[in-house]
């Protein structure tokens, strides 16, 4: 039933650690995003896919690396981890033949960095 | 940065209805005026878009002002479980991956 999971809901970690979040849609959907809520609450785009294509990278650190092995998954490598990388990761997709071009978002992963 | 201004809180009457203004006053031709919301510890949620006409679907209504630099959502008949952020949008419609700027977003309490 589910449309958009993340695993893990929540990852705790100690920086300088590498870690992964992986992203899966069931809805057919051809482009999927990953979005960076911080503590103030404001949600930002990092990264969008279309059919596993890089189409949108905004300015963030090199040590984020998306990974799109199909146009079901979208994956989010973290390397070398900071205190500043501490937040809640949305994952969503979205059907670029769809008018409304309605994102549709994950749960959410919350990532704690010690 | 976001190009929309939202009140930060407002208060609701469950049952009444929400009524959610939004500027946009330097909205371009090409963009249309999207809401989402996010209720607590979840992901956001769309509720409706509009380019200029007002439109209606089964969550919510959408006013866009004749000039489009401000709109309003309404939820004809707020309940409990409208409690969220209700963030308005502003975005061109492209080919393949919208880029959605969240602003602080409009945080609406409705109250028994």
């Amino acid at each position: 039933d589910t449309a958009v999971s993340q695993t893990p809901k929540y990852l705790v970690t100690q920086m300088g650690n590498d870690k992964s979040i992986k992203c899966e849609q069931n809805l057919g959907h051809d482009t999927m995003y990953w979005y960076k809520q911080d503590s103030k609450k404001f949600l930002k785009i990092m990264f969008s896919y279309n059919n596993k294509e890089l189409i949108i990278n905004e300015t963030v650190p090199n040590r984020f690396s998306p990974k799109s092995p199909d146009k079901a998954h979208l994956n989010l490598h973290i390397n070398s981890l900071e205190l500043g990388d501490s937040a809640v990761y949305f994952c969503a997709s979205s059907q670029s033949s769809r008018v409304r071009r309605e994102q549709f978002f994950g749960p959410g992963t919350r990532l704690t960095v010690l | 940065d976001a190009k929309t201004t939202q009140p930060t809180s407002m208060d609701c009457a469950e049952g009444r209805a929400a009524n959610l203004p939004c500027n946009h006053s330097t909205i371009s031709g090409n963009e249309y005026v999207y809401w989402y919301r996010q209720i607590h510890s979840q992901g956001p949620q769309y509720i409706i878009h509009g380019l200029k006409n007002n439109e209606t679907n089964e969550m919510a209504s959408l006013i866009i002002t004749e000039d489009r630099k401000s709109s309003t959502l309404i939820l004809p008949h707020a309940t409990l479980r409208d409690t969220a952020v209700y963030y308005c949008i502003v975005s061109v419609i492209k080919a393949a991956g919208n880029k959605l700027t969240f602003g602080g977003g409009t945080r609406v309490l409705v109250k028994p």
